[in-house]
């Protein structure tokens, strides 16, 4: 079956620099969310998006911003990149809103900011 | 809003024996599902199994039951036959609307 694609699996990035992370999710998911996990901690919701609405906002920095695309798949602009921004960032995705859809989550993307 | 709370930042097991993982939780939601995921070194997040709110009976899937404690805010994983591939880190999650809110998290450790 198929998963939650994100792209790239691992990304360097300097200081100050701008980074883009993509989510294709499950084929006929219309919603996706976004994660971030930070080393030894357990995974913060960032965003969510619905039918490419912004659904719902976490504790997403002013500096990040997200978008969900007429073919459903994501993206994370992160802007001004910090040391501290450097984490794992899941997607993932269910086929509609509400808490009776489950969540299939993406193998991630891996940001380490130098 | 959520809360989730693991009070366990780690547990160890004998390989065949069973161990019980613990998970306290608070939402003002009538309405919520609770989960326990699995997070391997590869660091992917698997669904190990889900519980309705609603529901009274415990959700079973294999060697991994849960007990859900509705009035206690209790939801605690029980994984029987522990084997070498359960180690892992767990997390305990509440979806209480359109996100999951994960609890610390509890690294199992199988011992041989």
């Amino acid at each position: 079956a198929a998963g939650v694609i994100q792209s790239p699996r691992h990304l360097i990035k300097e200081k100050r620099e701008t980074a883009t992370l993509k989510c294709y999710p499950i084929p006929r998911h219309d919603t996706v969310y976004w994660y971030q996990q930070g080393p030894g901690q357990d995974p913060q919701f960032l965003i969510s998006f619905y039918e490419k609405m912004q659904s719902d906002k976490g504790s997403i920095p002013d500096r990040f911003s997200a978008q969900q695309f007429s073919d459903y798949h994501s993206e994370l602009n992160m802007s001004s990149l910090e040391l501290g921004d450097s984490a794992l960032y899941f997607c993932a995705s269910s086929p509609g809103l509400g808490v009776y859809n489950e969540q299939f989550f993406g193998p991630g993307t891996r940001l380490t900011v130098l | 809003a959520q809360t989730v709370t693991q009070s366990q930042p780690e547990m160890s097991v004998q390989e065949a024996e069973t161990v019980t993982l613990s998970c306290t939780y608070d939402t003002s939601e009538s309405d919520y599902y609770l989960f326990w995921y699995k997070q391997p070194p590869s660091r992917q997040m698997i669904l190990v199994i889900r519980q309705e709110a609603y529901k009274q009976q415990n959700a079973t899937e294999n060697r991994f039951s849960v007990n859900f404690q509705k009035a206690a805010k209790s939801f605690s994983l029980k994984i029987s036959d522990s084997q070498l591939g359960d180690a892992a880190m767990y997390f305990c999650a509440l979806s209480a609307g359109n996100m999951l809110t994960f609890g610390g998290g509890t690294r199992l450790m199988v011992k041989p």
